[in-house]
């Protein structure tokens, strides 16, 4: 069973900021979201995780909803090498927890 | 500064045969990882490893077999290969359990016939 839902696929363009969304309604109280991407043809790449915080690096920013039920990744300039695949996961923080990858949302950025 | 990497990049068999991937990386990291990726599947978990000599099984561990003699290396080996088993092999390491990133290798492409 998919813990997370995210839409097939989205656009943006070039400079503006990308907004992904993802729905984990059954997330519990000890798993983590996580965002990974995959641009075509190479091995996926981490970007952020957070617990319940919103979270900023350099590549991105992770809002969570108070409820938890939701996030959002946020690409705040996105260029062109932004077109990927992405990923949101949600993991348990135990020592067996592992990343269980769904199908993402595939992100296009246009000229 | 190799990382992780995967050989060979790209392999073509027929079916019956036996295909090894291999997956070498440099970091000492503990905990490998070996994935399939097929459309409309994402990446599925094959098999992992904590440490050398421990292995477990993953998500879709039937028809591969792992082996962990040393740290660096995790080789996959399909035993007696199928043309369902054509797919895109990714190779993963992270120093500890609870460390968050993965870190990925370029994968393997194999093509069965």
């Amino acid at each position: 069973d998919a813990k997370t839902t995210q839409p097939p696929s989205m656009d943006c363009a070039e400079g503006r900021a990308a907004n992904l969304p993802c729905n984990h309604s059954t997330i519990s109280g000890n798993e983590y979201v996580y965002w990974y991407r995959q641009i075509h043809s190479q091995g996926p790449q981490y970007i952020i995780h957070g617990l319940k915080n919103n979270e900023t690096n350099e590549m991105a920013s992770l809002i969570i909803t108070e409820d938890r039920k939701s996030s959002t990744l946020i690409l705040p300039h996105a260029t062109l090498r932004d077109t990927a695949v992405y990923y949101c996961i949600v993991r348990g923080g135990g020592a067996n927890s592992k990343l269980t990858f769904g199908k993402g949302i595939t992100l296009s950025v246009r000229p | 500064d190799a990382g992780i990497t995967q050989s060979p990049r790209y392999k073509i068999t027929e079916t019956g045969r036996q295909v090894t991937l291999m997956c070498h990386q440099t970091w000492s990291h503990s905990y490998m990882f070996w994935y399939r990726q097929d459309l409309g599947h994402g990446l599925r978990l094959i098999y992992y490893s904590a440490a050398a000599d421990i292995t477990d099984k993953g998500e879709v561990p039937d028809g591969y077999v792992v082996s962990r003699s040393k740290t660096e290396n995790f080789p996959l080996t399909l035993e007696s290969a199928t043309r369902s088993q054509t797919s895109v092999y990714f190779c993963a390491s992270n120093p500890h359990s609870s460390y968050n990133e993965q870190f990925f290798g370029p994968g393997t492409r194999l093509t069965v016939l």
